[in-house]
């Protein structure tokens, strides 16, 4: 079946610590995003990218890094810089080449500070 | 600036129709997107908006003024798996979505 995949489902992050978030879709997607929720919110976008080799901002980008090495593959980095790193993270990918780009999400990450 | 606005909570007892509104202030507009999300899962792909009016589909419908900068989303013959938040994404071209707050609707018996 296609789809979006994320790991871990749950992360714990100690202070200081970088932690990777994974994202892999097999829908031959070009688009794939990172938008960030907290609780009562709604979806902020971290970074996204259209093509390999190549992605922007969101507006929340600081604090975080991404790649992609890889059509499949979006892995997001929360560095130590960010000081609130506690939310549930959501992968997304689109098909920028259809009628309309519906996202697709992965089932989400969350992420806590021990 | 970018500005999607939607009520933070509803309530409605089953059997019932609801309306959940979204008014948008954005650089670019290409369409409108409604999703569904019941906690702790991923957003659902429930609609998406070009053209002024109605789009129905099943017990859910969804509406779009461009020239107000305003839809709404319909939820009729209401369920008690209906609760969920919903959210209102505008599209812009060449970007990422833009999401609203989203709106939590508890559907009671």
């Amino acid at each position: 079946d296609g789809g979006i995949t994320q790991s871990p489902k749950y992360l714990f992050r100690k202070e200081g610590q970088n932690v990777t978030l994974s994202c892999e879709q097999n829908l031959n997607h070009d688009a794939m995003y990172w938008y960030r929720q907290d609780p009562g919110q709604g979806l902020r976008l971290i970074y996204y990218s259209q093509i390999v080799n190549d992605f922007q901002k969101g507006d929340i980008a600081e604090g975080y890094s991404v790649s992609r090495e890889k059509k499949e593959s979006f892995p997001l980095t929360v560095t130590s810089a960010q000081k609130n790193p506690t939310a549930f993270y959501l992968c997304a990918s689109s098909d920028v080449k259809g009628p309309n780009e519906k996202l697709f999400f992965g089932s989400g990450t969350q992420l806590s500070v021990l | 600036g970018q500005n999607i606005d939607q009520p933070t909570e509803m309530t409605a007892t089953e059997g019932a129709i609801v309306q959940i509104n979204c008014t948008y202030q954005t650089s670019g507009f290409n369409g409108l997107f409604w999703y569904q999300q019941h906690a702790g899962e991923a957003p659902t792909f429930l609609s998406y908006n070009v053209l002024d009016g109605l789009e129905e589909k099943g017990r859910f419908s969804s509406f779009l003024s461009r020239s107000k900068g305003y839809s709404y989303l319909l939820l009729k013959e209401l369920q008690m798996k209906d609760s969920a938040s919903y959210l209102c994404a505008v599209d812009q071209a060449g970007t990422a979505l833009i999401f609203g707050k989203g709106t939590t609707l508890s559907v009671s018996s």
